[in-house]
């Protein structure tokens, strides 16, 4: 398994400005994941990231949108940039350990955009 | 393309009573096939999965799915409800990224 945690863990956001969000695991992982999730709904991806390339965007998400880092093997960050209030959402950190495709993920921040 | 259907949005169950939560799936080749539970306020966290071999399948906290190839289901199951159990539960199919389903909300009744 894997310990994953996230920062910040909510918050409030105006309209136009931009929110990065940390993504940090206890182990060393090849495959890190963002998601969307409205509360009580399903999961959209956001992207993938890989250590070491540019992440793998989801059709509808932009990387000027949601610019994204992986500098190493346990740490990754996610921003949304522009706010507007349709990005109020929850964003979900994700990574896939050795074990066949088990995704673990970290408990989320919460994103209101006023 | 592979897809997800849960076709349950709300299941009900009286504590002690077994319970199901169903899930359909679509996908090309061998399904990969999961089930995580998201508790209130928390992260999604894995319950089980099917690869290969049996078809039944045992996880965390007492679950069980069985895997039925020909009706091409995963059904979550557990024999004796607790109300904590109650949770949203989503499953999901891996061919390159995981799909994830709408969710079911499980409420087990004392």
């Amino acid at each position: 398994s894997a310990v994953i945690s996230q920062k910040p863990s909510r918050d409030i956001c105006q309209r136009g400005t931009s929110l990065t969000i940390q993504c940090q695991v206890d182990s060393q992982v090849t495959m890190m994941f963002w998601y969307r999730q409205q509360p009580g709904q399903s999961l959209t991806l956001i992207a993938t990231a890989n250590q070491g390339s540019e992440a793998t965007y989801e059709s509808g998400f932009v990387i000027d949108k949601f610019p994204i880092s992986r500098p190493n093997l346990t740490f990754s960050t996610l921003t949304v940039s522009n706010l507007s209030p349709e990005d109020s959402s929850i964003y979900l950190c994700s990574v896939e350990t050795g074990v066949v495709y088990e995704q673990y993920f970290g408990p989320g921040t919460r994103l209101t955009v006023t | 393309a592979q897809s997800v259907a849960q076709p349950e949005d709300q299941v009900n169950v009286a504590e002690g009573n077994p319970l199901t939560v169903k899930c359909t799936y679509s996908v090309s080749g061998n399904p990969y096939l999961f089930w995580y539970v998201q508790y209130p306020n928390r992260g999604l966290q894995f319950l089980l999965k099917y690869i290969t071999g049996d078809n039944l399948v045992k996880g965390s906290y007492g679950f069980e799915a069985e895997f039925n190839k020909s009706q091409t289901s995963f059904h979550l199951k557990k024999p004796s409800a607790l109300v904590s159990d109650s949770a949203l539960y989503f499953c999901a199919v891996r061919a390159g990224k995981s799909t994830f389903g709408d969710g079911t909300t499980l409420t087990v009744k004392p």
